[in-house]
């Protein structure tokens, strides 16, 4: 079975654009999770979608922004990129049995991520 | 706030020697516990969870945990390394909210010398 693919695999992109990094979960996960990983930290928390809706959001601007489409994939948007936007990206996607509000602590499986680099 | 530390941002050992990685965490309710292992270039690969089922929980690749409420510690440890096991490991946590919003700790990078 595939796993988690995310599209590009690296990027380079100068500082103002605006760039788009996409993201197919493993079938049959319906939540997808962006994160961010700056070289040398662990990963950071961005957006979390659940059936097309925004179910989490952690402390980042709202240069960031994200959606989900119908066959559950993801894309994740970044306007204005700034240098200090560059990392890896990183898209996991988790089989959540959506009950009631949802719930925590769904293994999430992770993709291979985009690297950006803004210059 | 829920946080995750990991003692030491490296740790080397030797081919066939004990493997432990440091994990503390802070959490105002039961967490989710993780480890995940990254190798150069690539993604997190899911080594092992905690999910209150068992203190001691087996992972891939001869990985355990052992998740410690008194101490709010889950380290990992492997009997013997190989050098295949050479990687970056993170601990993360993630809490009972509506959401599966996970926080990763800085992460351990782990050398193994032949």
């Amino acid at each position: 079975d595939a796993g988690v693919t995310q599209s590009p695999t690296h990027l380079i992109k100068t500082r103002g654009q605006h760039v788009t990094l996409r993201c197919s979960p493993i079938s049959g996960h319906k939540s997808v999770s962006w994160y961010q990983q700056v070289l040398g930290q662990g990963p950071q928390f961005i957006f979390q979608y659940y059936e097309k809706e925004e179910r989490g959001r952690g402390n980042f601007p709202d240069r960031f922004s994200a959606r989900q489409f119908p066959n559950y994939s993801s894309e994740l948007n970044v306007n204005a990129l700034l240098l200090g936007d560059s990392a890896l990206y990183l898209c996991a996607s988790s089989f959540d049995p959506g009950q009631g509000g949802g719930t925590s602590g769904n293994t999430q499986y992770f993709g291979p991520g985009t690297r950006l680099t803004v210059l | 706030a829920q946080s995750v530390t990991q003692l030491g941002s490296h740790v080397s050992v030797s081919e066939g020697a004990l493997v432990l990685l440091r994990c503390n965490y802070s959490s105002s309710v039961p967490p989710y516990l993780f480890w995940y292992v990254q190798y150069p270039n690539q993604g997190l690969q899911l080594l092992l969870k905690y999910t209150s089922a068992a203190t001691l929980v087996k992972g891939i690749n001869g990985f355990e945990a052992e998740f410690k409420k008194s101490e709010t510690s889950f380290h990992l440890t492997k009997p013997s390394a190989h050098m295949s096991d050479a990687a970056e490991y993170f601990c993360a946590v993630s809490q009972g909210t509506s959401y599966d919003k996970v926080i990763f700790g800085p992460g351990t990078s782990l050398s193994v010398i032949p």
